[in-house]
């Protein structure tokens, strides 16, 4: 149990057009899921915490109107990245947190590569 | 920021050796939870383990043990007699409802 996908699992794009990542819990329900985002070789960042229903709180320095996050469902939160640029090639995890569960306990995605050219 | 520090960024050991990651955090919360995560070439994060700030008893798990060290700060990972399988970046990471994570351990085990 307590599987996340993410889709598409690699991307690649052109400079300057949005990408949507899709992030589902496929069997429980999540009211809250994070975005991370790692750089080749290094940590994961939290990028944003997404609560199902409401809008998403950034972490400082992540740029809200570039990463757009919407959490409609108790099971499906997007991460679209509009406009695009090279420096926005990164390897993108969601995780999730069961709506019934301990409130630290997440379960990550497979993670989506996205690629600018 | 309260910071989760892995000083090894690299470790190579001979299979069947036995290695040890470290891991230092920093916290100003009286209750807190500590983790330890698997990432493999293909990217996913594989959970290992989580550790109540007021449980400070050593867990063993198969090959795997943890020393947590309160007083310390610290929360080490030790893999016994170590397989190539284990060859991946393990990352240590903190917290209560966000997570902080460290900046990793590349571990290779050497055939």
């Amino acid at each position: 149990g307590a599987v996340v996908s993410q889709h598409p699992s690699r991307v690649i794009c052109k400079s300057g057009t949005s990408v949507k990542i899709e992030c589902r819990s496929l069997d429980f329900q999540a009211t809250t899921m994070f975005w991370y985002r790692q750089f080749p070789k290094q940590s994961l960042m939290l990028m944003a915490t997404s609560n199902e229903g409401s809008k998403a709180t950034y972490e400082q320095g992540v740029e809200k109107d570039k990463f757009l996050i919407n959490h409609a469902s108790l099971t499906l939160s997007t991460l679209t990245v509009t406009s695009a640029h090279p420096e926005d090639s990164s390897f993108y995890i969601c995780s999730a947190r069961p709506h019934r569960g301990p409130y630290n306990e997440q379960f990550f995605g497979p993670g989506t590569r996205l690629t600018v050219l | 920021a309260q910071k989760v520090t892995q000083a090894q960024t690299e470790i190579s050991v001979v299979e069947k050796e036995d290695v040890t990651l470290d891991c230092v955090y920093e916290t100003r919360d009286t209750t807190y939870y500590l983790f330890w995560y698997k990432q493999p070439p293909s990217g996913e994060l594989v959970f290992l383990i989580r550790r109540n700030s007021f449980d400070e008893q050593n867990e063993i798990s198969g090959r795997y043990s943890w020393n947590f060290q309160k007083s310390t700060s610290s929360f080490n990972f030790t893999i016994t007699a170590s397989q190539v399988v284990d060859s991946a970046v393990y990352f240590c990471a903190r917290g209560n409802e966000k997570l902080t994570f460290g900046t990793g351990t590349r571990l290779t085990i050497i055939p």
